[in-house]
């Protein structure tokens, strides 16, 4: 059984299209992350949910909007792409309380061409 | 959260104990000692954490200096899917689940046949 799960895996996709990206948890966590890395292997997070809330949003333009329908899913879907957004988006989760033992999924490379 | 410094490279023999090092000078004392890695193209995975007891479990050794201003994560025994980027990081721990976990450079091992 996958911990958590992303789709898709590969997201090759042209400038100005809007695309998604979802992310799944069985782990029963109540918080849940984004986290972006850059050609240069920075990982840098971008989102947090608590429950359903957001909770951290660190400085992502608006065409970023993370949606959580319910406490196991973290949607993340974005806008008017850019070429900048092209790097590898990974998804996250830990029990409420823990947020430094965090369990990844596989992570979703996106080309934005 | 306290800053650590790691050196960006390290070889160890496959069988061979590796010991990686990490420099945390301005630890708190309600911060914690997190470790992660990430193997190449997989999402990062949390190996072990600690405040400033020894720590061990299945996967690698913690130990602590007693001012905590240091640490190092031990694996035991290493093996070829050991080669990884491995990340030093300090935090509150504890309740605070909306606390980001901050990654840095980490310590990229690379286990020799």
């Amino acid at each position: 059984d996958t911990a958590v799960s992303q789709t898709p895996k590969y997201l090759v996709t042209q400038m100005g299209n809007d695309k998604s990206i979802k992310c799944e948890q069985n782990l029963g966590h109540d918080t849940m992350y984004w986290y972006k890395q850059d050609s240069k292997k920075f990982l840098k997070i971008m989102f947090s949910y608590n429950n359903k809330e957001l909770i951290i949003n660190e400085t992502v333009p608006n065409r970023f909007s993370p949606k959580s329908p319910d406490k196991a899913h973290l949607n993340l879907h974005i806008n008017s792409l850019e070429l900048g957004d092209s790097a590898v988006y990974f998804c996250a989760s830990s029990r409420l309380g823990l947020a430094g033992e965090q369990y990844f999924g596989p992570g979703t490379r996106l080309t934005v061409t | 959260d306290a800053k650590t410094t790691q050196p960006p490279s390290m070889d160890c023999a496959e069988g061979r104990a590796a010991n990686l090092p990490c420099n945390h000078s301005t630890i708190s004392g309600n911060e914690y000692v997190y470790w992660y890695r990430q193997i190449h193209s997989q999402g990062p995975q949390y190996i072990i954490h600690g405040l400033k007891n020894n720590e061990t479990n299945e996967m690698a050794s913690l130990i602590i200096t007693e001012d905590r201003k240091s640490s190092t994560l031990i694996l035991p025994h290493a093996t070829l899917r050991d080669t990884a980027v491995y990340y030093c990081i300090v935090r509150v721990g504890g309740s605070g689940g909306y606390q980001k976990v901050t990654f840095g450079i980490g310590t990229k091992l690379q286990v020799i046949p």
